[in-house]
């Protein structure tokens, strides 16, 4: 089965710094993974995901994540945090059930970002 | 436009009633989920339909039945509510069930078992 480790729970950051989100993955199949964020009191929105091709990815906002299948690590990063980055950061790794993909998500790291 | 709807936003109830979420969606989707995130964040599936066919189940009690009336609509039902049954629901939905594709969340339906 496949699972999901994000290695810090909560991570705090100075407006403008940057920073890094961990996320290391287990998987003896083709590795899809993804990086969700909700917003409090929100639903879960795409932020970019890893499919194939090229290991360094970008998606909204200004962030990034590098897949790195030797060390078995797709991090998150972004090179300067705003206010409104403040938000749980959720690591998926996907596989197909019966057809279906089947979404297994890490344990979240909440980001919070201090003026 | 609302993509991912879900009513209501908040319920509180009391142990043994049955209730029901509603989710609708109107991205034209043909796979819907429901997961259950609970009080530490951790967000699990429960339910997978494609084109209103049940596909994925994930050992979810009994007490749990999903329908869906039409591609667009997933709705939750639970019996006999429990105290453990306390989470945020989150429906969500999908263009074809490949491994690669997005899943738009709805807002969340923050369940209160008392």
């Amino acid at each position: 089965a496949q699972s999901v480790t994000q290695l810090d729970s909560q991570v705090p950051v100075f407006e403008e710094a940057p920073v890094e989100l961990r996320c290391n993955y287990s998987s003896s199949v083709s590795v899809y993974l993804f990086w969700y964020v909700q917003y409090p009191n929100q639903g879960l929105q795409l932020l970019l995901k890893y499919l194939s091709g090229s290991t360094l990815v970008k998606g909204i906002n200004g962030f990034e994540a590098e897949f790195n299948k030797s060390q078995t690590s797709f991090h998150l990063r972004k090179p300067s945090v705003h206010i409104s980055d403040t938000a749980e950061y959720f690591c998926a790794v996907s596989e197909v059930i019966q057809g279906a993909q089947k979404l297994v998500f890490g344990q979240g790291t909440r980001l919070t970002i201090n003026p | 436009d609302t993509a991912v709807s879900q009513t209501p936003k908040y319920l509180v109830t009391q142990m043994g009633n049955d209730k029901s979420i509603k989710c609708e969606q109107n991205l034209g989707h043909d796979t819907m989920y429901w997961y259950k995130q609970d009080s530490k964040k951790f967000l699990k599936i429960m339910f997978s339909y494609n084109n209103k066919e049940l596909i994925i189940n994930e050992t979810v009690p009994n007490r749990f039945s999903p329908k869906s009336p039409d591609k667009a609509h997933l709705n939750l039902h639970i019996n006999s509510l429990e105290l453990g049954d306390s989470a945020v629901y989150f429906c969500a939905s999908s263009q074809g069930a490949g491994p690669g594709g997005e899943q738009y969340f709805g807002p969340g339906t923050r369940l209160t078992v008392t």
